[in-house]
């Protein structure tokens, strides 16, 4: 079965740059949430779209900006990287009240 | 967000049921009940989500309360593989500031023993 597909797998940036992650979520799925989860943390919601309209935002800072497109692939754009931002990003997808289904993820490495 | 208290850790032996709790007290009438479990460097898995009443599939049931104020995720016969760490999550899709976001909180960090 199909599943959410994360790319890339592994990011290294620098800081200050800037990173793009991307998100394909299960083909007819209408919901998209991000997460990200540092080192020995529990996973943190940041922001999520439903049919390609934000629907809840967490803890996203202000330099994280994210949209879903409409082919329902979403994307997490992160600019000025610091090194906090090191950290596992997850994305998951969801039919709507159904149960969410996560992606491998991406590890962001800021150096 | 409503919020769930679980234990930190618990102990299992291999093929022996596991009971791991989860309290609720705070949830509302519209809060699905989910369960995911986490293994290191891994995504998120789901396991298991109910409402009001209890809940089997082939990875595991869910006990829930009659006052829903606390369930039990139960593990019929724990393998190695089910040594994770396993969240409770309380999902609302009522709208306004919530929109089905799954809000993890400390899990329980579930030890297997061969």
């Amino acid at each position: 079965a199909a599943g959410v597909i994360q790319s890339p797998r592994h990011l290294i940036k620098e800081k200050r740059e800037t990173a793009t992650l991307k998100c394909y979520p299960i083909p007819r799925h209408d919901t998209v949430y991000w997460y990200q989860q540092g080192p020995g943390q529990d996973p943190q919601f940041l922001i999520s779209f439903y049919e390609k309209m934000q629907s809840d935002k967490g803890s996203i800072p202000d330099r994280f900006s994210a949209q879903q497109f409409s082919d329902y692939h979403s994307e997490l754009n992160m600019s000025s990287l610091e090194l906090g931002d090191s950290a596992l990003y997850f994305c998951a997808s969801s039919l709507w009240r159904a149960e969410a289904f996560f992606g491998q993820g991406t590890r962001l490495t800021v150096v | 967000d409503a919020k769930t208290t679980q234990p930190n850790s618990m102990e299992s032996n291999e093929e022996e049921p596991v009971h791991l709790p989860c309290n609720h007290s705070t949830i509302s009438g519209t809060d699905y009940i989910h369960w995911y479990r986490q293994l290191p460097s891994q995504g998120p898995e789901y396991v298991i989500h109910g409402l009001t009443s209890n809940v089997n599939n082939r990875m595991a049931s869910l006990a829930i309360a009659e006052d829903r104020k606390s369930s039990t995720l139960i593990l019929h016969r724990a393998t190695l593989r089910d040594a994770a760490v396993y969240y409770c999550i309380l999902r609302d899709f009522a709208g306004g500031t919530s929109y089905g976001k799954l809000t993890f909180g400390q899990g329980t960090i579930l030890t297997v023993h061969p």
